[in-house]
C-alpha cells in the first residue's frame, strides 16, 4: 500500500532564508508526486507535480522539487522564502495503475516565516 | 474563470441533526471528489465520482454519510444523523479525469457538531 511521510510538521525559517520541505513515500510500483499549498481558511493549491522525465520540477511561486527515486524522496525546496509562503504544504502520491481517487496525501508540514 | 465552489463556507448545527453540503465543480471537469480533513486524521478522500457515477466511496466512514452526483454541476455530501466526532473541514475537489491531472479544490466547509 503507498503511504506518505512528512518528516517534520512544523518548520519555523527566517525571511529571506532557504528551506527545504521533506517528504518521502513508498510504493511499490511507479508513482506521481505532487506537492499542494493550503493558506489558512483556503482549500489546497497545486504548487507542482512529478509525472515523468526530469528530476527537477519546477513550480509556482519559486518553488521546486527533485525526485529521488533510491532514496523515495520528493523534497520542497524555495532558495529564498518571503512571509506570504507561510502556510501548510502537502505531499501527495499516487501510483501509475492507480484510479483517480488512490492520491494519498502526507500529513502536511506547516511553514512559518518570520520577519 | 470560477473556481470549485462549495456552500456553505460555515455550518454549526446541534448532534442529530442532518447537515448537507453542497458542491458546485469547474465546468468541464468529469470527477469530483469529497475530502474531510481534521487534526487527527489529515486529508482523508470520502469518495469520488466519475462522469456523475460513484466510483468508489470506500472513505465514506459509516452509513451515516451518502453522497449523490445528479449532474455534472453539481453534488452534495450528507450526514445524517450528525455526531459530534463528524466536525471537520470538507473539502471538494474536482479534476478532468485523468490520473495525472491536478486537482483543484474549492475552499472547504467548516462543520462543527455540538
Amino acid at each position: 500500500a503507498q503511504s506518505v511521510t512528512q518528516l517534520d510538521s512544523q518548520v519555523p525559517v527566517f525571511e529571506e532564508a532557504p528551506v527545504e520541505l521533506r517528504c518521502n513515500y513508498s510504493s511499490s510500483v511507479s508513482v506521481y508526486l505532487f506537492w499542494y499549498v493550503q493558506y489558512p481558511n483556503q482549500g489546497l493549491q497545486l504548487l507542482l507535480k512529478y509525472l515523468s522525465g526530469s528530476t527537477l520540477v519546477k513550480g509556482i511561486n519559486g518553488f521546486e522539487a527533485e525526485f529521488n527515486k533510491s532514496q523515495t524522496s520528493f523534497h520542497l525546496r524555495k532558495p529564498s522564502v518571503h512571509i506570504s509562503d507561510t502556510a501548510e504544504y502537502f505531499c501527495a502520491v499516487r501510483n501509475y495503475g492507480g484510479s483517480q481517487g488512490n492520491l494519498i496525501f502526507g500529513k502536511g508540514t506547516k511553514l512559518s516565516v518570520k520577519p | 474563470d470560477a473556481g470549485v465552489i462549495q456552500s456553505p463556507r460555515h455550518e454549526v448545527t446541534e448532534m442529530g441533526q442532518e447537515v448537507t453540503l453542497r458542491c458546485k465543480p469547474i465546468s468541464g471537469h468529469n470527477s469530483l471528489f469529497w475530502y474531510r480533513q481534521t487534526m487527527m486524521r489529515g486529508l482523508e478522500l470520502l469518495i469520488y465520482f466519475n462522469n456523475n457515477v460513484p466510483i468508489d466511496d470506500s472513505g465514506m466512514p459509516e452509513d451515516r454519510f451518502s453522497a449523490k452526483m445528479p449532474n455534472a454541476s453539481f453534488s452534495t455530501l450528507k450526514i445524517q444523523p450528525s455526531e459530534p466526532r463528524d466536525s471537520a473541514v470538507y473539502f471538494c475537489a474536482s479534476s478532468i479525469g485523468q490520473i495525472q491531472e491536478t486537482q483543484y479544490f474549492g475552499p472547504g466547509t467548516r462543520l462543527l457538531v455540538l
